[in-house]
């Protein structure tokens, strides 16, 4: 079955601090991959869909300077959290999508801390 | 505006104890409505995905099933390691197409 690797699973880094999240498709090509972000008991609030070559598109209220994504192959996407903040805390999950019905599959999530 | 609600917010079942989950949902043109499981701490892992009106699909202890305005998760017999948040979500045209979430509900199955 499909697989998306997430890394890191967890980071913890200084306010003001840069973290690069990495997810990559490991058994297939993914035209498009989504970022979403969860927070303590909340639901999956996508951020931005980004498409292998162009630029993210990116959900109103987030900022697209301080969430940095970068879909250079057809198998990796990053999002760079930069000048991360102690809000900017939560549990990010990206996705990649295959179409049909099996459409979406989910990274296993990086748990950011800025202390 | 495209919303999806999800019933109960939490739920707790003794071991073998069946229940349903609920989904209701407000979209203009739904294209698909998917159900997944999430464990603590990790990414959302694909259970179903469902098309149309009547339709219906199972998988072990658990069954989906889907009307014009909500969507059904039915737990028969459950274990304790059915325990888990299940999330709702729709495929909306957007950006070309994503999943909008439902908040979850949150099932604790107790031997």
């Amino acid at each position: 079955g499909a697989v998306v690797s997430q890394h890191p699973s967890r980071v913890i880094c200084k306010s003001g601090t840069s973290v690069k999240i990495e997810c990559r498709s490991l058994d297939f090509q993914a035209t498009t991959m989504f970022w979403y972000r969860q927070f303590p008991k909340q639901s999956l609030m996508l951020m931005a869909t980004s498409n292998e070559g162009s630029k993210a598109t990116y959900e109103q209220g987030v900022e697209k300077d301080k969430f940095l994504i970068n879909h250079a192959s057809l198998t990796l996407s990053t999002l760079t959290v930069t000048s991360a903040h102690p809000e900017d805390s939560s549990f990010y999950i990206c996705s990649a999508s295959q179409g049909g019905a099996r459409g979406y599959t989910f990274g296993s999530g990086t748990r950011l801390t800025v202390v | 505006e495209d919303q999806v609600t999800q019933s109960p917010e939490a739920l707790r079942l003794q071991e073998g104890e069946s229940s349903s989950l609920n989904c209701s949902y407000t979209v203009s043109g739904l294209r698909g409505l998917f159900w997944y499981r999430q464990d603590p701490g990790k990414g959302p892992e694909f259970l179903f995905t469902l098309y149309s009106a009547g339709e219906e699909k199972e998988k072990e202890r658990l069954k989906a099933t889907l009307t014009k305005k909500e969507s059904f998760l039915h737990i028969t017999a459950p274990k304790p390691e059915d325990s888990a948040t299940y999330l709702c979500a729709v495929e909306v045209a957007h950006s070309g197409y994503a999943l909008n979430f439902g908040k979850g509900t949150s099932l604790l199955v107790t031997p």
